[in-house]
């Protein structure tokens, strides 16, 4: 089946530093990918959406210039935490939408990345 | 916006016994409406996922029924066993993307 690979699955940055975490689709073609943030005991928050080839659409509250999305082909994404503070610690998940055989279409997740500012 | 209600929140059942979530939703163009099982520190797991043109949908101890009048759709899981416990989520798609509830904590009692 469909598999994203999502690295490093945990990490801890000192304040002021940036993070990048990266996404793979394995084996099957990405063509828009989301990036979630879940905080404990809380259910996903949409963060982005991104298309190969394009700048990702952020929601609302999501600062763009803190959180750069790269989707620059149609396996790879990687969101990237700039100047990380402590209450950007958080499990951050990615998700692609891919479509295959048959005419299906699927979200497929990474497996998340535990981020720890200190 | 579009979203999504949940409920409930916290549903406690006895080891054996069937457990229910249900979900609302307000876009009626909606056409996937899957169910995830979220265990602590891991990625969400799509147990079953149900789509417009079908009412009901079971594998196993699993189900999902889906009515597109009322907008609403339910997870029934039978026969529980301890490995259910975990946060389960419903969502739903609007414009090829997933509107999440805020999540049911199921707590298998033995």
């Amino acid at each position: 089946g469909a598999v994203v690979s999502q690295h490093p699955s945990w990490v801890i940055c000192k304040s002021g530093t940036s993070v990048k975490i990266e996404c793979r689709s394995l084996d099957f073609q990405a063509t828009t990918m989301f990036w979630y943030r879940q905080f404990p005991k809380q259910s996903l928050m949409l963060m982005a959406t991104s298309n190969e080839g394009s700048k990702a659409t952020y929601e609302q509250g999501v600062e763009k210039d803190k959180f750069l999305i790269n989707h620059a082909s149609l396996t790879l994404s990687t969101l990237t935490v700039t100047s990380a503070h402590p209450e950007d610690s958080s499990f951050y998940i990615c998700s692609a939408l891919g479509e295959w055989g048959g005419g299906g279409y699927g979200y497929t997740f990474g497996s998340g990345t535990r981020l720890t500012v200190v | 916006g579009e979203n999504v209600e949940q409920h409930p929140s916290t549903l406690s059942v006895q080891e054996g016994d069937s457990a229910v979530i249900k979900c609302t939703y307000s876009d009626s163009a909606s056409n996937y409406f899957p169910w995830y099982k979220q265990e602590l520190g891991k990625r969400p797991q799509l147990i079953i996922d149900i789509r417009s043109n079908v009412g009901e949908k079971k594998d196993q101890r699993i189900a999902v029924t889906l009515n597109k009048t009322a907008k609403h759709f339910s997870l029934h899981i039978t026969e529980t066993q301890p490995e259910d416990s975990a946060v389960y989520f419903c969502a739903h798609d609007s414009n090829y993307q997933l509107i999440w509830g805020a999540g049911t904590k199921l707590i298998i009692k033995p």
